[in-house]
């Protein structure tokens, strides 16, 4: 069974660091592009960008491009997502999602981390 | 503001058929496939129809998807209590070189 399992929920201050993690099984990790996308109240799902772990090719968004940085550990099939400073409007719910094997689809997502930043 | 436009909100009663629109352009559903998904309350989007009409394993056909130039969807048929849940609509973007998404339908089951 394909799973993506995510870090836990995170409360952090402005201007700290973080990284969430995203590890995948049931299926060949290196093999399939991981995606991550924020989800805030009220504006929807945002793409933030790709890795394919087994380069690692990493694509991003323009617009958060510069703001994260997206990376992947293919010996323990994890992939992350990295902030070096935070900001308040950083708070959001985060997924990660495997691209399917024809590119078509996001087919499968992980549970959501929660990331909170608040002074 | 989503790239994809979808309307907030849709309802039945047990048994009916709702239709839910997602509205795009050339560069997004005017040349690329169609997902959708569906969010129950604190859980993973979960994929309900990939390239625009096609199911994934377990997914029952009383859910179905179609697309129409720059326009698709969803149509959920005989209604059942447990379809309440959020509904997104999802498609790359050529110009954007990214995903995009609407902004989501609450189906509420009467």
């Amino acid at each position: 069974e394909v799973q993506l399992v995510q870090s836990g929920a995170e409360v952090k201050k402005p201007g700290e660091s973080l990284r969430i993690s995203c590890k995948g099984s049931g299926y060949t990790f290196t093999k399939y592009w991981i995606g991550w996308a924020r989800q805030m109240p009220g504006r929807g799902m945002e793409w933030m960008g790709i890795i394919y772990p087994s380069d690692p090719d990493t694509r991003y968004s323009p617009s958060f491009q510069g703001q994260v940085t997206i990376s992947a550990d293919k010996s323990i099939s994890t992939a992350y997502l990295q902030w070096s400073s935070l900001k308040a409007s950083d708070t959001g719910m985060y997924y990660c999602a495997r691209l399917d094997y024809g590119g078509d689809s996001l087919d499968y997502w992980g549970q959501g981390t929660l990331v909170t930043v608040s002074s | 503001q989503s790239v994809l436009t979808q309307p907030p909100s849709a309802s039945g009663t047990p048994g009916q058929r709702v239709t839910i629109s997602c509205s795009g352009s050339s560069s997004n559903i005017g040349s690329n496939t169609v997902n959708w998904y569906q969010q129950l309350p604190g859980t993973a989007p979960k994929l309900l129809i990939y390239s625009n009409n096609q199911w994934p394993s377990g997914v029952p056909d009383r859910f179905s998807g179609s697309k129409s130039g720059t326009s698709a969807s969803l149509a959920i048929s005989g209604l059942q209590s447990e379809d309440e849940a959020d509904y997104y609509c999802a498609a790359w973007d050529d110009s954007l070189n990214g995903w995009v998404f609407g902004g989501g339908t609450k189906v509420t089951v009467l």
